[in-house]
């Protein structure tokens, strides 16, 4: 499982609170990324990180903030819940080898329910 | 940005005949193409992946093909079995850190 740690693994929370999913992995990778899964939707990245305090935007990060402050640790926010966020969140990392991408491993996953 | 259609969304096979679930990429920069299978409440997982500079690639039942001429890419289940029934996701990325782009999913349904 490459490690990966994904915490709560399943949180139902209230519309316009605030949430905090944490991705916890034990072997260094540099590169980690949030995705989101829908119905019909396949899997869409959130956030993207390619070191600590390293992060970029994915393609629907709208509502999403993140934060990466140890290597190990990639923290996923939802500013104030809402129902559309209701999903199912994978953290997943990945390695470089000589400049080529090699596989991702995901964690295994967060159900998130906004009620 | 990258975008991935995958076909057909439902794939129905007889036990032991072969199943193929297609992808096409619109970026000419992609270069890895990865492909996962999701069963049920579980996370994806990589079954097998290629890379532009490898036109197929086989791994026991599974291959994948790349075309990149054409910017498609296949895979290829033979002698299909039970525990073949799952989600499959085709997916693409380009160099560097960006994170992958994810067809929508093919469910494949295993017929005794």
């Amino acid at each position: 499982d490459a490690g990966i740690t994904q915490s709560p693994r399943h949180k139902v929370t209230e519309t316009g609170t605030p949430v905090t999913l944490r991705c916890h992995q034990t072997e260094n990778h540099r590169y980690m990324y949030w995705y989101r899964q829908d119905p019909g939707h396949g899997l869409r990245l959130i956030h993207y990180s390619y070191g600590v305090k390293d992060t970029d935007k994915g393609e629907v990060s709208d509502g999403y903030s993140v934060s990466r402050s140890k290597t190990e640790d990639f923290l996923l926010t939802l500013e104030s819940a809402t129902s559309s966020q209701t999903s199912v969140y994978f953290c997943a990392i990945s390695r470089l080898q000589g400049g080529s991408n090699t596989e991702a491993f995901f964690g295994q996953g967060t159900r998130l329910t906004v009620v | 940005g990258e975008n991935v259609e995958q076909h057909p969304s439902t794939l129905s096979v007889q036990e032991g005949d072969s199943a193929v679930i297609k992808c096409t990429y619109s970026d000419s920069a992609s270069n890895y193409f990865p492909w996962y299978k999701q069963e049920l409440g579980k996370r994806p997982q990589l079954i097998i992946d290629i890379r532009s500079n490898v036109g197929e690639k086989k791994d026991q039942r599974i291959a994948v093909t790349l075309n990149k001429t054409a910017k498609h890419f296949s895979l290829h289940i033979t002698e299909t079995q039970p525990e073949d029934s799952a989600v499959y996701f085709c997916a693409a990325q380009g160099g560097g850190a960006d994170g992958l782009t994810f067809g929508k999913g093919t469910h494949l349904i295993i017929q005794p």
